[in-house]
């Protein structure tokens, strides 16, 4: 079963733009990380946050998170073509086990 | 630092026949876990091996094995395969201390 559910599923901007991605998630968590993936190939780990944290910043990523609503967003500021990609949440099974994600949402940055 | 690497990168196999891939972790990674991704769908937990132990498994039949060795590197074996075990097999290191994952590049298994 799925516990991350990203929303949009694809999203097309122009190179400059932002882009936001939101992700939902069912059941309490130690920490929410997201993966970028390029022509379906690997994974690449972008940023984790842990279950204590509001908001987390890398380069031009902005991740946060609100443990109430269950969910999560990353923005990507400034986007530029080399950002295409999908993008996966992903959070850690009960006994920390397993990375359980969402379908991933697919961006698409025109230049 | 070394990355994970996977091999092969691409295999195409009949149905019945049986696979093997490969896995070399991260440099100071003892935790090695196998995925399984079908195309548009998200990465599904297939097993985790710590200490040359299963540590985790995923909601995959038994014919989906795996071994870790002394050099953390790993193997995933496939019995009897089936048209819908055609997907892309992605092999992660990391550390039971947690943190993020490292990934390989995947091997794409094709079943005809």
């Amino acid at each position: 079963s799925q516990q991350g559910e990203e929303d949009p599923q694809a999203l097309s901007i122009q190179e400059g733009e932002n882009a936001t991605m939101n992700c939902s998630y069912k059941t309490s968590i130690n920490n929410l990380q997201w993966y970028r993936q390029n022509s379906g190939r690997g994974l690449v780990h972008l940023i984790l946050i842990r279950s204590n944290e509001r908001e987390k910043h890398s380069g031009r990523l902005r991740v946060t998170l609100d443990t109430s609503k269950k969910s999560s967003s990353l923005l990507i500021t400034a986007s530029r073509a080399a950002d295409t990609a999908s993008y996966f949440c992903a959070t850690t099974n009960q006994a920390g086990t397993a990375l359980i994600f969402g379908k991933g949402t697919t961006l698409s940055v025109s230049s | 630092e070394t990355g994970v690497t996977q091999s092969p990168t691409h295999l195409i196999k009949t149905r019945g026949q049986q696979v093997t891939l490969r896995c070399s972790s991260q440099s100071g990674h003892n935790t090695v876990s196998w995925y399984q991704q079908a195309l548009g769908q998200g990465p599904q937990f297939i097993f985790q091996y710590y200490r040359e132990e299963e540590n985790g498994r995923g909601n995959f039949p038994p014919r989906f094995s795996g071994l870790q060795f002394p050099n953390y590197s790993s193997e995933l074996n496939v019995n009897a395969l089936e048209l819908d075990d055609s997907a892309l097999y992605l092999c992660a290191s990391s550390s039971l201390q947690g943190g993020g994952y490292t990934f390989g590049s995947g091997t794409r298994l094709t079943v005809v």
